[in-house]
């Protein structure tokens, strides 16, 4: 089977960084995703790890760590629209390298 | 731009009706999936296709099934609704895996909203 775990809310202010946290449980790995999704909107992608280390684009950055099966998504310079839910996933598991995983999702709010 | 098109946004159904839910893609993509999003469960895998009249079952194939008789459609039915499958449904579409560097990028379709009282 397949699982990853990440926290179920996080709060900010404008303008600070947060660290969104993820964590997987997996047999077969195929990278590190993450997906946004605002409220009533469809998830979009927004960054891939394939190997360890940082990914960086824009405000956004990703890091992956396979030996401690663990990635973070780092959000910089927060904007009020950075307010959705935001989501780890990955290949493997049951449905091998075929289908995403996705964990339960991370609620993030972003306050003036 | 990658384009998703599920055919309902939103849909009331009675208990015990058949419900179909379509998709159509335009990006010529192998793969379609449709997940199911539930508040705190995020999105589970319902059932997915790799190629025409190809199908998988996810993690939560119970009570659905799929039809993909042409690339770029796909359909989820629901044989005969029932409360708990009430939820939003999401479509997506990505190419075939092919390696590492291809990432791991799916394209979403807006959602259908299902209630079935």
């Amino acid at each position: 089977g397949q699982s990853l775990e990440q926290p179920s809310e996080v709060t900010a202010v404008e303008g600070a960084i947060v660290q969104i946290n993820c964590t997987y449980q997996t047999s077969g790995f195929y990278g590190l995703s993450w997906y946004q999704q605002h409220d009533g909107g469809a998830p979009t992608f927004l960054s891939y790890n394939a190997l360890d280390g940082l990914e960086e684009t824009g405000r956004f950055s990703s890091f992956l760590s396979r030996s401690d099966s663990y990635g973070y998504l780092l959000l910089q310079e927060l904007q009020m629209k950075d307010s959705a839910s935001y989501f780890c996933a990955s290949l493997g598991g049951n449905t091998g390298r075929r289908a995403l995983t996705f964990g339960s999702g991370t609620r993030l709010q972003v306050q003036p | 731009d990658v384009k998703v098109t599920q055919s309902s946004r939103y849909l009331v159904k009675r208990t015990g009706e058949k419900v179909f839910l379509e998709c159509v893609q335009d990006m010529d993509h192998e793969n379609m999936f449709w997940y199911r999003q539930d508040p705190g469960l995020g999105l589970r895998l319902i059932y997915f296709s790799y190629d025409v009249k190809m199908k998988e079952k996810g993690d939560i194939p119970e009570g659905y099934s799929v039809s993909r008789e042409k690339k770029e459609r796909f359909s989820l039915i629901l044989e005969s609704a029932s409360t708990n499958q009430t939820s939003m449904y999401l479509c997506a579409s990505s190419f075939s895996y092919r390696g590492p560097s291809s990432g791991n990028t799916i394209y979403f379709g807006e959602g259908s909203w299902l209630t079935v009282v």
